[in-house]
C-alpha cells in the first residue's frame, strides 16, 4: 500500500474485553513504533520493533499490553482485560531504517485506531 | 529527565501575521528535534527536522542549545497553516510534546 495502514479505525469495547489492533507498515520499512494518544495529549511511546525484534517496550503501561511483529512486517497490539483508561487513539508508525538513525529520518504514521472502552 | 514542553495549547492569529510556536526540551545528550503537523482529518506527518536546516511551507525552526528551545516560526501565516503542531525529541525513540493548535483566521 501507499502508506501505513491500521485497522480497525474505530473499536468500542466493554470493560474487561480483549482487543487486537493491527498495523501494516510501508513495505520494506525496518522500524515500527506504537504510540498511544489520549485526548488532548501528544503521542506517548509504547513500543518499538526493528524487523521482528522488539527492542524497546518500556512504554507499555501494564502487562495487559502486548505487541508482536512475528515476520518483521505486520504488527499487532493486543490489550487484555481493557479498562476505561485504555481509551485513546493508538498510532502506528514506520521508518525505513533502524536504530537511532532511523529516527533522524521520517516516521510515517497511520491514521490510528480509536479505542473506546465503556 | 527527557521532556518536550509546548506551553501553548492554542495559538490564534490572523492571516498574514507572524507565528511562533514554542518548544522547549530537556535532554542531557546531543538533541535531535523535529516538528510534526496534523492537518484536519489527516495523519500526523513530518514538517521539518533541525538537522536539515530547511524551510518547509515557509516554516523554519532554529535549535537554541543555550535556551534548550526549538521554536517554529513563520513570518506570514496562511489559513491553510491551521493544524495541530507537535514538537518531538529523538532519544532512541521520539518523545512528543502535548501539541499546539494553530488557528489562522481570514
Amino acid at each position: 500500500g501507499a502508506g501505513v495502514s491500521q485497522s480497525p479505525r474505530y473499536k468500542v469495547a466493554k470493560r474487561g474485553q480483549d482487543v487486537a489492533l493491527r498495523c501494516d507498515p510501508i513495505s520494506g520499512h525496518v522500524s515500527l513504533f506504537w504510540y498511544q494518544q489520549a485526548l488532548g495529549q501528544g503521542p506517548e511511546f509504547l513500543t518499538y520493533f526493528q524487523n521482528e525484534a522488539q527492542l524497546d517496550k518500556s512504554g507499555l503501561p501494564s502487562d495487559r499490553f502486548f505487541a508482536e511483529r512475528p515476520e518483521g512486517s505486520v504488527s499487532t497490539l493486543k490489550i487484555q482485560r481493557t479498562q476505561q483508561e485504555d481509551s485513546a487513539v493508538y498510532l502506528c508508525a514506520s521508518s525505513l531504517i533502524g536504530g537511532r538513525a532511523g529516527l533522524t529520518g521520517e516516521l510515517f504514521f497511520g491514521e490510528g485506531s480509536r479505542l473506546t472502552v465503556l | 529527565a527527557q521532556r518536550v514542553t509546548q506551553p501553548e495549547k492554542l495559538l490564534s492569529v490572523f492571516k498574514g501575521a507572524p507565528v511562533e510556536l514554542k518548544c522547549n526540551y530537556s535532554y542531557s545528550g546531543s538533541p535531535e528535534l523535529f516538528w510534526y503537523v496534523q492537518y484536519s482529518r489527516q495523519r500526523l506527518q513530518l514538517l521539518l527536522r533541525h538537522i536539515s536546516r530547511e524551510s518547509i511551507k515557509g516554516f523554519t525552526a532554529d535549535l537554541n542549545k543555550g535556551e534548550t528551545s526549538f521554536h517554529l516560526k513563520k513570518p506570514f501565516a496562511q489559513e491553510e497553516d491551521s493544524a495541530m503542531y507537535y514538537c518531538a525529541l529523538n532519544t532512541d525513540k521520539l518523545i512528543f510534546g502535548t501539541g499546539t493548535r494553530l488557528q489562522v483566521f481570514p
